[in-house]
């Protein structure tokens, strides 16, 4: 069962602008979510986090939106960046619990 | 500090085989994960290791398996291979203390082939 999911597969923005990548998680245990990013032939690398106590983390341009009501999370990226064209994965775990769930990914093209 | 290393990078079997892939995490790592990543099913979890025990287990059939050694370096093993089998297969390290959140790292990945 998916208890982590990213509805959209690809996202394609300009540089410059916003970038909105959206997760949604069915677990009400999950209280530990992350971000990934991966480029095509790397493993996975590690983005942002957030724990349950937050409903904001910022790191630099990039900002990750906890809403816990709505088992929600985003992550934001301003400005978008060429580089960061690329799958981003969300991912939550319990904290006593390092089975980490990921989503699907959603394939982020930002343009020049 | 080296990274999460796996080994072979690339692989191509045919249906029936078994298949061993190797993992060795950062040094000082004692835990260690397997992903499998196929498109559009995002990486979905297989099992973790930690001290050589397996501690958590994800939704796969018995054909999939796993071991830790002393040294945290981990094996994973696929038997009687079927095509649906063919992924990435991804593993990651992170130091592994129940009750701390901790960040995993992943290695390259390798990409499995079943014909």
């Amino acid at each position: 069962d998916q208890q982590v999911k990213q509805n959209s597969p690809s996202l394609s923005v300009q540089e410059g602008r916003i970038s909105i990548l959206n997760c949604d998680y069915t677990n009400s245990m999950f209280d530990y979510f992350l971000w990934y990013k991966k480029y095509p032939a790397e493993g996975p690398t590690f983005l942002i986090s957030i724990s349950s106590i937050k409903d904001k983390n910022e790191d630099g341009r990039f900002t990750v939106f906890l809403n816990k009501s709505a088992k929600h999370l985003s992550l934001h990226i301003v400005p978008s960046q060429p580089g960061d064209s690329a799958v981003y994965f969300c991912a939550a775990s319990a904290g006593n619990n390092n089975d980490m769930r990921f989503g699907a990914g959603t394939r982020l093209t930002v343009k020049p | 500090k080296a990274g999460v290393t796996q080994t072979p990078r690339y692989l191509i079997k045919t249906r029936g085989q078994q298949v061993t892939l190797s993992c060795s995490p950062i040094s000082g790592h004692r835990s260690v994960s397997w992903y499998q990543q196929t498109p559009g099913q995002g990486l979905q979890f297989l099992f973790e290791y930690f001290s050589e025990t397996q501690r958590n287990k994800g939704n796969f059939p018995g054909r999939f398996s796993g071991r830790q050694f002393s040294n945290s370096r981990s094996e994973m093993n696929v038997s009687t291979l079927e095509l649906g089998d063919s992924a990435l297969y991804l593993c990651a390290s992170m130091w592994g203390l129940q009750y701390s959140y901790n960040e995993q790292f992943f290695g390259p990945g390798t990409r499995l082939t079943v014909l």
